[in-house]
């Protein structure tokens, strides 16, 4: 069954500093995408990124990057010199093509807390 | 570009009432998505439409219905409202059917007491 798990419930930085956001994922499609979505106090899911199961290329977009490994499941959110501003929650999601379902299985997401 | 609206943005409703929730996709989208985010379930799927064809459903009952028009928006319905259908209901637009990004609207806050 398609699932996805962000073990991390909460997590407290002090500005500047470096966070992982841990996701793991379960799915039996050999074809799917991966994403991330920040979701600040507003409610809005603003989309971060998006990778598919054929991708495993790391990729970093300013202070953001992301490490995609199959072989453990895994799609890591690393935030690096964290800011105010990042303070959200994050949620990690799951589509699955194979399946034609052409919908998102989020995880539980996990709360970042940026302190200055 | 214009990005997700959803009308109402907040709501109160009576137990027993129903209650439409609107939502105009991106333009040029044609697949509008539904989900329903609350602090015990989470976030979770309610359905998907394509060129005003539900292509998919979630594991919701019976009371949560919606439709799409021919321009793309999206309406979602929930009759006979319970306590438990507090929620923020989100709606996501994609350009493309399966694999397409979803972008989301600021949601609807429905309480309902």
């Amino acid at each position: 069954a398609q699932k996805v798990t962000q073990a991390q419930t909460e997590i407290s930085v002090v500005e500047k500093e470096d966070v992982t956001l841990d996701c793991v994922y379960e799915t039996r499609d050999t074809t799917y995408y991966l994403f991330w979505y920040k979701q600040p106090p507003s409610g809005e899911l603003v989309f971060l990124i998006r990778r598919n199961s054929f991708d495993e290329q790391n990729e970093i977009s300013g202070r953001y990057s992301w490490n995609f490994q199959k072989s453990t499941s895994s799609f890591n959110f690393t935030i690096t010199a964290s800011q105010v501003v990042d303070s959200a929650v994050y949620f990690c999601a799951l589509s699955e093509v194979d399946s034609n379902t052409g919908k998102l299985i989020f995880g539980q997401g996990t709360t970042l807390q940026v302190k200055p | 570009k214009a990005g997700v609206t959803q009308t109402p943005r907040y709501l109160i409703k009576t137990r027993g009432q129903q209650v439409t929730l609107s939502c105009s996709p991106i333009s040029g989208h044609r697949s509008v998505s539904w989900y329903q985010q609350t602090p015990g379930q989470g976030l979770q799927f309610l359905f998907e439409y394509f060129s005003e064809t539900q292509r998919n459903k979630g594991n919701f009952p019976g009371r949560f219905s919606g439709r799409q028009f021919s321009n793309s928006r999206s309406e979602m319905n929930v009759s006979t409202l319970e306590l438990g259908d507090s929620a923020l209901y989100l709606c996501a637009s994609s350009l493309q059917e399966w694999d397409g990004v979803q972008y989301f609207g600021p949601g609807t806050r429905l309480t309902v007491t």
